[in-house]
């Protein structure tokens, strides 16, 4: 099966620099995913690793170890507007198209 | 170009009774996948409609059922509703011709069962 943890809260200063890490036991997996969430809204695609390593989008990066089974999700020059739960996903090999495992979501508020 | 829309937002029900929510994928997706998801926690996937049929399902019970239309939009049911079935129903449509694991949800129909 699959088990996913993330951190369920953080905090972090507008302008800063913030790192949401998420690890996971799983038998293998497709590719790892980030979704963003805000409060009463749907989620929305981030980010999508399948090899190890970092890809870089923007202000947002996220991170692949498959051997260290751990991901994070790197977010530069917070504002105040990534106040978010932000959510780690795998697709596993045996869940079939499409079908995402998610963690709990981290919530992270950005103050001034 | 209109995203994922579901109907109802928001519903109330009492223990036992069913419900039905609608969804409408975003245009050019052909694949439609339900998740619930609870207060604090992470989307959980409760099944799958491509080409009218399920695909896929998760661990949740028969009392969980749901359709595909022609027009691929979707329907999910579920019967004898329980407190426990309080939750947040997210519907998720992607393409097979689009990138793996990228979904796109609607807002969903927030359901509570008194």
């Amino acid at each position: 099966g699959q088990n996913i943890d993330q951190p369920t809260e953080m905090t972090a200063t507008e302008g800063a620099i913030v790192q949401i890490n998420c690890t996971y036991q799983t038998s293998g997996f497709n590719g790892l995913f980030w979704y963003q969430q805000h409060a009463g809204e749907a989620p929305t695609f981030l980010s999508y690793n399948v090899l190890d390593g970092l890809e870089e989008k923007g202000r947002f990066s996220s991170f692949l170890s498959r051997s260290k089974g751990y991901s994070y999700l790197l977010l530069k020059e917070l504002q105040m507007k990534d106040s978010a739960s932000y959510l780690c996903a795998v697709l596993p090999f045996s869940g079939g198209y499409n079908k995402l495992i998610f963690g709990a979501g981290t919530r992270l508020a950005v103050h001034p | 170009d209109a995203g994922v829309t579901q109907s109802p937002t928001h519903l109330i029900k009492t223990r036992g009774q069913q419900v039905t929510l609608r969804c409408s994928p975003k245009s050019g997706h052909d694949t439609v996948s339900w998740y619930q998801q609870a207060l604090g926690q992470g989307p959980q996937f409760i099944f799958q409609y491509y080409e009218e049929e399920e695909r896929q399902r998760g661990n949740f019970p028969d009392r969980f059922s749901g359709h595909q239309f022609p027009n691929y939009s979707s329907e999910l049911n579920v019967n004898a509703l329980l407190l426990g079935d309080s939750a947040l129903y997210l519907c998720a449509s992607s393409s097979r011709e689009g990138r793996t694991g990228e979904l796109f949800f609607g807002e969903g129909s927030r359901l509570t069962v008194l």
